[in-house]
């Protein structure tokens, strides 16, 4: 299956600070990116869908501003914790799929923690 | 609204064989896939489904009932290592994923 690499795995950061995750499509183009996050015991929720060049679209209740996306590129996405709070600490997963297909493939997921 | 329903645990011993069942009410349907995720990992693909019917590979099956909004994984000849979530996912008509909140299996010796 086609690979999606995110980076990093882990991250601590102290409360108040910015955090950027990476997200890279590696042999394919990802033209629709997806972020989620997970809490521990429970199902993944989906954050925002972003579209390569376009602005992404977040979920109801995600703030924008917090949690900011850039999808500047076919093969790249980032999400970035703008002003991290304890309560942001959580597993941060995306997933690419590129256009006409149904199929996503996941990143490897970041484990934020916010201290 | 659209809601998607699995058990919460299942346990079963090596060897054997489980099903995990899957309801579904969504806007749409577009197919309904399978994942499995192990503690501290992103999910990884087990199947899709589309059409009804079985889809066999190698001791995973998936089945699939539009009509009922229902579908199961088979799991055979259970071994330690399939201890995970098991988690379904059916993509809407907006092609979005819209997840059940995941089976974790437990594996017995």
């Amino acid at each position: 299956g086609a690979v999606v690499s995110q980076h990093p795995s882990r991250v601590i950061c102290k409360s108040g600070t910015s955090v950027k995750i990476e997200c890279r499509s590696l042999d394919f183009q990802a033209t629709t990116m997806f972020w989620y996050r997970q809490f521990p015991k429970k199902s993944l929720m989906l954050m925002a869908t972003s579209n390569e060049g376009s602005k992404a679209t977040y979920e109801q209740g995600v703030e924008k501003d917090k949690f900011l996306i850039n999808h500047a590129s076919l093969t790249l996405s980032t999400l970035t914790v703008t002003s991290a709070h304890p309560e942001d600490s959580s597993f941060y997963i995306c997933s690419a799929r590129d256009f006409g297909e149904t199929e996503a493939f996941f990143g490897q997921g970041t484990r934020l923690t916010v201290v | 609204g659209q809601n998607i329903d699995q058990p919460t645990e299942m346990t079963a011993t090596e060897g054997a064989i489980v099903q995990i069942n899957c309801t579904y009410q969504t806007s749409g349907f577009n197919g309904l896939f399978w994942y499995q995720q192990h503690a501290g990992e992103a999910p990884t693909f087990l199947s899709y489904n589309v059409l009804d019917g079985l889809e066999e590979k190698g001791r995973f099956s998936s089945f699939l009932s539009r009509s009922k909004g229902y579908s199961y994984l088979l799991l055979k000849e259970l071994q330690m290592k399939d201890s995970a979530s098991y988690l379904c996912a059916v993509m809407d008509s907006n092609y979005q994923l819209i997840w059940g909140a995941g089976t974790k299996l437990i594996i017995k010796p």
